[in-house]
């Protein structure tokens, strides 16, 4: 039961486009808390995919976007490629808890 | 470039307090640009953010609510390097512990560099 709410998994074929959601409430992304996301490959730590809603750390393609709107945000994953296939974390700033909050997690797997 | 490197014991027994160090290279524990937190992930919990320390003319802590009550979280600016210690620990504190450096210049509150992860298991 993890504040922000992710789907448990997405999938799609190579070149496709997903999209995973992050959905909170009124103290955290509605709050306008930036939302940041990771990738977590298997045995590895969560690695820093994108912050500040939409702005990506120096290495990470641009087949990855994000977007937000009102308590919700979106991870963008376009030309789907096998290395895709990983874990993803929604993450942002809940005012009410007066601390960091995760997503549940979403399992992308590549058919 | 920023690196984490965690060390700890990957088993501590019910009751008892687990206790991991996450020492820093290529920057300072008491740099002002930077915080420093503990996050742990387990398959029930997810990832759940524990704390944090930083230095801001003086050292500040931030606890979360949940583990509030018998976490605690120093700096070691001798070793350059930061702890975690929770207390009275139960089976479901099981999880894998991560340390994070928050960059606290950008002003967002994402975690731009992660330790390798400790393992640690709560069993007699």
């Amino acid at each position: 039961q993890s504040v922000l709410t992710q789907p448990p998994s997405v999938s799609g074929a190579p070149g496709q486009r997903v999209t995973i959601s992050c959905t909170g409430s009124s103290s955290n992304i509605g709050a306008g808390y930036d939302v940041h996301w990771y990738q977590q490959l298997p045995g590895t730590a969560p690695k820093l995919l994108i912050f500040g809603n939409n702005n990506r750390p120096s290495g990470v393609p641009v087949r990855f976007s994000a977007s937000r709107s009102g308590t919700s945000a979106s991870l963008a994953i376009t030309g789907l490629q096998a290395e895709d296939e990983a874990d993803y974390y929604c993450q942002s700033y809940d005012s009410s808890l007066s601390g960091w909050v995760f997503g549940g997690g979403t399992k992308l797997t590549v058919l | 470039q920023v690196q984490l490197q965690q060390s700890g014991p990957g088993l501590v027994k019910p009751s008892q307090t687990l206790s991991l160090t996450c020492v820093i290279s290529g920057e300072s524990v008491s740099s002002n640009i930077a915080g420093w937190h503990w996050i742990r992930q387990s398959p029930s919990r997810g990832l759940e953010w524990l704390g944090r320390t930083y230095y801001t003319s003086k050292w500040y802590n931030d606890y979360a609510v949940s583990v509030k009550s018998r976490t605690t979280i120093n700096p070691d600016t001798s070793k350059n390097e930061f702890s975690l210690q929770l207390n009275s620990v139960t089976p479901e504190d099981t999880a894998i512990y991560y340390c994070a450096r928050e960059d606290l210049g950008s002003g967002l509150d994402a975690f731009d560099i992660w330790g390798q992860g400790t393992m640690v298991t709560v069993s007699s």
